[in-house]
Order: C-alpha cells, then sequence, then structure tokens
C-alpha cells in the first residue's frame, strides 16, 4: 500500500523552529516529485514548496528564505525544515507525491497531515 | 506569479442538480490543471488532471473541460458524497498556486 505519514508537527513559539518529516512506504521518495501544501484553519490550500526527483527546490514566496525542502533517501523520507515561524505559518501541513511531472500534474499520493502552532 | 481565480466562492445545490465550477488562470497555463476535492478534516484527492483528464476510480459524472485561460469542472448530477470543497491547481509555472475553493453545499 503507497501511504505517506507525516510527523513532526506541534505548538512552537514564534520565531522558533521546527522540522515535519514525511516517511513514505509503496513509493520510493528519491524518484518521485515531492511538495509540501498547507491550510490554515478554515482557509484554502496553500503550496509550499516541491523538490524534483533531481534536487531542484523550489518554494512559495511566503516561506521563501525560512523554510528548507529536503529528503533521505536511505530513510525513503521528505522533510520540511521551518526556521522563523510566524503566526500565519499556523496550518496542517501535508505532504504529497506525484510519480509523473509534469505531464500529470497533479498530486494523487497525499499524507494524512500534521498540525502547526505557531503561538506564544 | 499565476493567480488561479475560482469562482463561485460557494454554491447551494441539491441532490441531483448540474454543478459548474470556473477558474481563471491570470496567464496562460496551457492544460496543466487539476482539480481536488476536499472533505473536512481529509487531504484533498485528485478529480481531473491536465484540464480535462479524470482520474482513475472517480465517477463519470465529473468531468472538466478548458478554454483559454478559463477551466470548468462539472458534476452533472450531484451525489450525496459530492458535498465538499473544491480546489484547482495550476502545475505550469513555480510557485504553484491553488484557487480559492468552492464549497458545495446542500440546498
Amino acid at each position: 500500500e503507497v501511504q505517506l505519514v507525516e510527523t513532526g508537527g506541534g505548538l512552537i513559539q514564534p520565531g522558533g523552529s521546527l522540522r515535519l518529516s514525511c516517511v513514505a512506504s509503496g513509493v520510493t521518495v528519491s524518484s518521485s516529485y515531492m511538495t509540501w501544501v498547507r491550510q490554515a484553519p478554515g482557509k484554502g490550500l496553500e503550496w509550499v514548496s516541491f523538490i524534483y526527483t533531481g534536487g531542484t527546490t523550489y518554494y512559495g514566496d511566503s516561506v521563501e528564505g525560512r523554510f528548507t525542502i529536503s529528503r533521505d533517501n536511505s530513510k525513503n523520507t521528505l522533510y520540511l525544515q521551518m526556521n522563523s515561524l510566524r503566526a500565519e505559518d499556523t496550518a496542517v501541513y501535508y505532504c504529497a507525491t506525484t510519480s509523473v511531472w509534469p505531464q500529470r500534474g497533479a498530486f494523487d499520493i497525499w499524507g494524512q497531515g500534521t498540525m502547526v502552532t505557531v503561538s506564544s | 506569479d499565476i493567480q488561479m481565480t475560482q469562482s463561485p466562492s460557494s454554491v447551494s445545490a441539491s441532490v441531483g442538480d448540474r454543478v459548474t465550477i470556473t477558474c481563471r488562470a491570470s496567464q496562460g497555463i496551457n492544460s496543466w490543471l487539476t482539480w481536488y476535492q476536499q472533505k473536512p478534516g481529509k487531504a484533498p484527492k485528485v478529480l481531473i488532471y491536465a484540464a480535462s483528464n479524470l482520474e482513475s476510480g472517480v465517477p463519470s459524472r465529473f468531468s472538466g473541460s478548458a478554454s483559454g485561460t478559463d477551466f470548468t469542472l462539472t458534476i452533472t448530477s450531484l451525489q450525496p458524497e459530492d458535498f465538499a470543497t473544491y480546489y484547482c491547481q495550476q502545475a505550469s509555472t513555480f510557485p504553484l498556486t491553488f484557487g480559492g475553493g468552492t464549497k458545495v453545499e446542500i440546498k
């Protein structure tokens, strides 16, 4: 069964750092196109970051310079390092993947999400 | 950045109704447009990819079409399980962007 499981969320003070993990099973992180998407409480979906199979990365404007996407192929795990956190970063963070990019352009496998709350 | 303007933001409909949701891109995105369905507390699910391709396992009452920078999701006969929020997403250019969402509610 293909599955993504996010962990690492929690309550963090403004200015703090947090690292989210997304452990994959049934799919190989190194050969998949992977992304992070977030959703603030009661709000819509916001794309956060993307990593190509070759390692090239992209970021949304609101997180550029503060967040870093990476992966550990030996652990088949995707990460999101989040620094200088702000209240507006409060959201459920999903990891998602597709094996075909950009021809499908659609993320067909998603995790269950992990909640990040930035508050003092 | 490419803006995706989705309308309406909400729609009230009855079972059996035809529902149409539109997404307009601020510039050309070819056919790199995905439609997702999201239910409360759940992750999004792909309905349509590349503007008009039905995802495997998705009922045929869902369809997608494109005309220039305008994209449409149509549900031909709304079923009880279709009450949810729908999002479009462009995959043409980074940063990727989502539409604001359309909540389909029971009338």
